[in-house]
């Protein structure tokens, strides 16, 4: 399995306050990418990182932010949580982009609620 | 914008039987697309990944195929078990950065 963690697993949390959720890998891979994944929709891109400092936005990025300030972390910021952000998190990584070979390899996820 | 659709949603067999699972996405330029295995309350297991250039690939009983041109995969799970019984995912890696995935497929095998 590749190294991945992401902290916290499970987090409740009210509306209006700001979270941060935490993916750490230990492969040295340089793209990293945070995906949603909600009841009827699937799992949606929100951001990704293809460098330390390069990020840009996914599919579903409104609400969000994220920093990448090492190789090996990558943070998912919720400015000001929403009930609609409830969901389960997952975080990715993968040595290649746009490229045939590019396997991602998935976190365990964080299930954050918003009440 | 891509999109990708699995069928069915749902499936139940019951163990030992051979089963397809289909997945279709409506842009044919994509570099790859990736099968997954998620487990209730888990993470996503990557169980195969089928090159463009590629028409199938093969992992013990799992056998899955690409059409690009026309936009398909199927995944082929041969003498099924109730090891098997998840939820499977389709994925493609296109244009835009990330995958885009389908809904998934529910297995579940009947001992």
């Amino acid at each position: 399995d590749a190294g991945i963690t992401q902290s916290p697993r499970h987090k409740v949390t009210e509306t209006g306050t700001p979270v941060t959720l935490r993916c750490h890998q230990t492969e040295n891979h340089r793209y990293m990418y945070w995906y949603r994944q909600d009841p009827g929709h699937g799992l949606r891109l929100i951001h990704y990182s293809y460098g330390v400092k390069d990020t840009d936005k996914g599919e579903v990025s409104d609400g969000y932010s994220v920093s990448r300030s090492k190789t090996e972390d990558f943070l998912l910021t919720l400015e000001s949580a929403t009930s609609s952000q409830t969901s389960v998190y997952f975080c990715a990584i993968s040595s290649q982009a746009r490229d045939s070979t590019d396997t991602q390899y998935f976190g365990p996820g964080t299930r954050l609620t918003v009440l | 914008k891509q999109e990708v659709t699995q069928i069915p949603a749902a499936l139940s067999v019951p163990e030992g039987e051979n089963l397809v699972l289909n997945c279709s996405f409506t842009d044919s330029a994509i570099y790859n697309l990736q099968w997954f295995r998620q487990d209730p309350g888990k993470g996503l297991t990557s169980l195969l990944l089928i090159q463009s250039s590629q028409r199938e690939q093969t992992s013990g009983r799992l056998n899955a195929s690409l059409d690009k041109s026309s936009g398909r995969s199927t995944l082929y799970i041969a003498a099924s078990q109730p090891g098997d019984s998840a939820t499977y995912l389709c994925a493609v890696r296109g244009g835009a950065d990330g995958l885009t995935f389908g809904k998934g497929t529910h297995l579940i095998i009947q001992p």
